[in-house]
């Protein structure tokens, strides 16, 4: 079946350094699956930090930026220099594309990240 | 705002019980969503609904049941609660269409001892 995969567990950046989350995708019932990223913070719900819906493409929110990397089946999540307040935690998600009658979301088990001062 | 509440937020319930997770959302949108998170894992769908009236099997609907009375709101019912199904559940709505982004709410933590 479809699945992905991030970085687990935690991830513990100092400020202002820079940041990678890892996410790979294995889309066996999807030819070109639309990815995002979606980020928890405490006490909220999940809320989409971005998107990207075509191969090659690049999304951005917020500083942070995610490529649609095909060959490598790949979504990796960067940030130039983290924040306190980037403390969260991060899900990498997948869904088939139109006209499947499938509005399903495939969800990654989701990366905290902690931003030291 | 486009809101989903979810209630209540917390729950502590006994083995064999019932348990009624209720969500409700304001976006007018016609697709809900059930899911449960466990450490270790992503969010798995239990059950979804494409309107009122409809609800449709997710990837781990044993259990489960939902129902959904409105457009506004999607309940998840446990008739008899065993402890395996502890855990945080999170409802969502959508747009009907494949891309469209999830609009989640906060979660609710139950614990079944």
């Amino acid at each position: 079946g479809d699945s992905v995969t991030q970085t687990e567990g935690q991830v513990t950046v100092s400020e202002s350094k820079s940041l990678i989350i890892n996410c790979t995708y294995s889309a066996t019932s999807i030819a070109y699956p639309n990815l995002f990223w979606y980020v928890r913070y405490p006490g909220e719900g999940l809320q989409l930090l971005l998107k990207v819906i075509t191969a090659g493409q690049k999304g951005s929110s917020r500083g942070f930026e995610a490529t649609y990397n095909k060959e490598t089946t790949s979504f990796h999540l960067q940030k130039a220099s983290v924040q306190e307040s980037d403390s969260a935690v991060y899900y990498c998600a997948l869904s088939p594309l139109v006209n499947t009658g499938n509005y399903k979301y495939v969800f990654g088990a989701g990366t905290r990240l902690k931003v030291i001062a | 705002e486009a809101a989903v509440t979810q209630s209540p937020r917390n729950k502590v319930a006994v083995t064999g019980g019932k348990v009624t997770l209720s969500c409700n959302q304001t976006n007018n949108h016609n697709n809900m969503y059930w899911y449960r998170q466990d450490t270790g894992h992503g969010l798995r769908l239990i059950h979804y609904s494409y309107g009122a009236g409809s609800t449709e099997k997710g990837d781990i609907p044993d259990g489960y049941k939902a129902s959904r009375p409105s457009q506004e709101n999607f309940s998840l019912i446990l008739e008899l609660a065993t402890p395996s199904q502890t855990s945080v559940y999170f409802c969502a709505s959508g747009e009907n269409w494949n891309y469209a982004e999830q609009f989640f709410g906060p979660g609710t933590r139950l614990t079944v001892l």
